[in-house]
């Protein structure tokens, strides 16, 4: 069965220091996802991974993947309290050719100001 | 314009009422899901449907029972609800690649 692990569960940072989220999963794929969640809100795709190598930048955050290690990190530079918010990475996988998205257990940051 | 819309947005209800979750997504994917997101914020995913068939059933009671009359809609009932279907909701499209998109969540309270 496909796992997908991230850490830190919880992360509490002080606003401008750097800091990397880690996403490992346990089969092989070459597409890896980013989300962001505030408190009772949905999700907002932050990052679309697509094969080795990839490296995705959004202002304070970059996202990169490494399909051979089966690892993406996701990068903060200098916090805001604007970024506190809970991260998950997503795998896909295929099923009778359909996709889906097995997530990861969420990583809540905190920026404390 | 929304792109993936779920009513109700909460959801209140005693143990053993029938309840229904309506999504609709005007992106023109080909694929829409059910997540459920537990209190501890994991999330896991319920069905999948392509093109209006049932792709995935991820070992979900069958009190649950999804229902997608065309492409854009998705619907899920749930029979004789339980106080551990508790939970926030969440439908999705797709394309066959690429991020997913999600509903903004339906939070169901059994009581």
């Amino acid at each position: 069965e496909l796992k997908v692990e991230q850490n830190p569960l919880f992360l509490s940072m002080q606003e401008g220091k750097n800091y990397t989220i880690y996403c490992n999963y346990s089969t092989t794929s070459d597409r890896l996802y980013w989300y962001r969640q505030d408190p009772g809100k949905s999700l907002e795709s932050l990052f679309v991974l697509l094969s080795n190598g990839a490296v995705k930048q959004e202002g304070r955050l970059m996202a990169s993947l490494d399909t051979k290690a089966r690892l993406s990190t996701l990068h903060i530079t200098a916090a805001v309290h604007d970024l506190s918010a809970t991260y998950f990475c997503a795998v896909d996988t295929t099923t009778s050719g359909t996709y889906k998205y097995i997530f990861g257990t969420g990583t809540r940051l905190k920026v404390l100001a | 314009d929304t792109a993936v819309s779920q009513t109700p947005k909460y959801l209140v209800t005693q143990m053993g009422n029938d309840k229904s979750i309506k999504c609709e997504q005007n992106l023109g994917h080909d694929t829409m899901y059910w997540y459920k997101q537990d209190s501890k914020k994991f999330l896991k995913i319920m069905f999948s449907y392509n093109n209006k068939e049932l792709i995935i059933n991820e070992t979900v009671p069958n009190r649950f029972s999804p229902k997608s009359p065309d492409k854009a809609h998705l619907n899920l009932h749930i029979n004789s609800l339980e106080l551990g279907d508790s939970a926030v909701y969440f439908c999705a499209s797709s394309l066959r690649t690429g991020s997913a998109f999600f509903g903004q969540g339906t939070r169901l309270t059994v009581v």
